[in-house]
């Protein structure tokens, strides 16, 4: 089956600096990937949809500069979280092939 | 904003018992889908409900979309340790093709 893969799986960090976040799916293309965010027995929340060759949409909310995404091929997606600050510290997953498919996410950790 | 009501949210029960959980909205959903997730994991999709009033089955797990797509269950028969995680439904709605998610599920089977 397909799979997405997120890299990396654990990051601590600290306060100001930038972290990035690769989404790749493995075994097929993806025109869109999703970001999400998850808070600890939280559900998912979307922040943003990435588009290949185009800008990403996001929702209502999240600041596009603070989060950038990418989405240079059809094969990856990233998010970069710039400036982190300890609230940014948040389970992030991206998914692919409509959202069916989730990557294993990426444990932020932001001191 | 589209909303997904999913209950209980936390629920602990000995081996070996039956529990159900609901998803409910006030909108109509193309199609909906339940995922399970473990720690530190990302969400894995379980089934995906297309047509109101569709009953699927997965071994122990009985998933039932609502005649008006707005609504949905999952009955788990016998719950075994195993069991264990956290059970987020997600619709699809009509307009844009976004998943949405309900709050979770935080399923504990105690042997």
């Amino acid at each position: 089956g397909a799979v997405v893969s997120q890299h990396p799986s654990r990051v601590i960090c600290k306060s100001g600096t930038s972290v990035k976040i690769e989404c790749r799916s493995l075994d097929f293309q993806a025109t869109t990937m999703f970001w999400y965010r998850q808070f600890p027995k939280k559900s998912l929340m979307l922040m943003a949809t990435s588009n290949e060759g185009s800008k990403a949409t996001y929702e209502q909310g999240v600041e596009k500069d603070k989060f950038l995404i990418n989405h240079a091929s059809l094969t990856l997606s990233t998010l970069t979280v710039t400036s982190a600050h300890p609230e940014d510290s948040s389970f992030y997953i991206c998914s692919a092939r409509d959202t069916q498919y989730f990557g294993p996410g990426t444990r932020l950790t932001v001191l | 904003t589209q909303l997904l009501e999913q209950s209980p949210q936390f629920l602990s029960i000995q081996e070996g018992e039956n529990l159900t959980v609901y998803c409910n909205s006030s909108s109509v959903f193309s199609s909906l889908q339940w995922y399970r997730q473990e720690p530190g994991e990302g969400p894995v999709l379980l089934v995906t409900v297309v047509t109101g009033g569709e009953v699927k089955k997965l071994k122990r797990l009985t998933f039932q979309f609502g005649d008006a797509r707005k609504d949905s269950s999952l009955h788990i028969t016998a719950a075994q340790p195993g069991d264990t995680g956290l059970y987020l439904c997600a619709g699809v709605h009509n307009q844009g093709g976004k998943l949405i998610f309900g709050q979770g599920t935080e399923l504990s089977v105690k042997p």
